[in-house]
């Protein structure tokens, strides 16, 4: 899986969006852009992904911009259950069958 | 439908024990990936599995480690002659199919182990 660069830690405050970063400027064409997150003690949780196109879901939005070298997860009103690290992860569909390649995501902090 | 089930939670063992971690993939799952964290790090890629097969090892180490998904039963992971190193969280995530699939992984609450 080709690399992501996300920032280390983001702070926002409750009920305020959150947009969180990711740079994958070496994203191929069959690489699809994941998201996950890591509640304290918890195992990962699936976020949304997409491939081109923006997504929405109940959880967030994913914005992938136009070149696919960059795309942001939006939280539209965060709440202090969102604090977790967030995992931005390429995943290709060209034909492995590996598993999801973790870096260090962003440690998100929520104030009320 | 239960989510991907982990077992023990907590385990603890003394060093040169064994320690085996069990792991039921969602209902319908047939693929199995195992990860280990440890303290303050992000998780690593160890082991994929298909029934009865494995199909990627490369994030496991050589020695002391072995993992299986039986026709029948649970994924185990098992650790021989464990070390203080090997305290850390193992966590199991399934998928419904694994060539081209481009979906989720659904994750398990992982096994915490500690070496004393």
């Amino acid at each position: 899986d080709a690399k992501t660069t996300q920032p280390n830690s983001m702070e926002s405050n409750e009920e305020e969006p959150v947009h969180l970063p990711c740079n994958h400027s070496t994203i191929s064409g069959t690489d699809y852009i994941h998201w996950y997150r890591q509640l304290p003690s918890q195992g990962p949780e699936y976020v949304i992904h997409g491939l081109t196109s923006n997504v929405n879901n109940r959880m967030a939005s994913l914005a992938i911009a136009e070149d696919r070298k960059s795309s942001t997860l939006i939280l539209h009103r965060a709440t202090l259950r969102d604090a977790a690290v967030y995992y931005c992860i390429l995943r290709d569909s060209g034909g492995g069958a590996d598993g999801l390649t973790f870096g260090k995501g962003t440690h998100l902090i929520i104030q009320p | 439908n239960a989510g991907v089930m982990q077992n023990p939670r907590h385990l603890v063992r003394r060093r040169g024990q064994e320690a085996r971690l069990r792991c039921s993939p969602m209902k319908g799952h047939s693929h199995v990936y195992w990860y280990r964290q440890l303290p303050e790090e992000g998780l690593k890629f160890m082991v994929y599995l298909q029934k009865e097969n494995i199909i990627d090892e490369s994030g496991m180490p050589k020695e002391r480690f072995s993992a299986e998904f039986p026709k029948e039963g649970p994924s185990i992971l098992r650790i021989q002659q464990v070390v203080r190193g090997d305290s850390a969280a193992y966590f199991c995530a399934s998928s419904p199919r694994a060539l081209g699939y481009t979906g989720e992984l659904f994750f398990g609450e992982g096994s915490r182990l500690t070496v004393l």
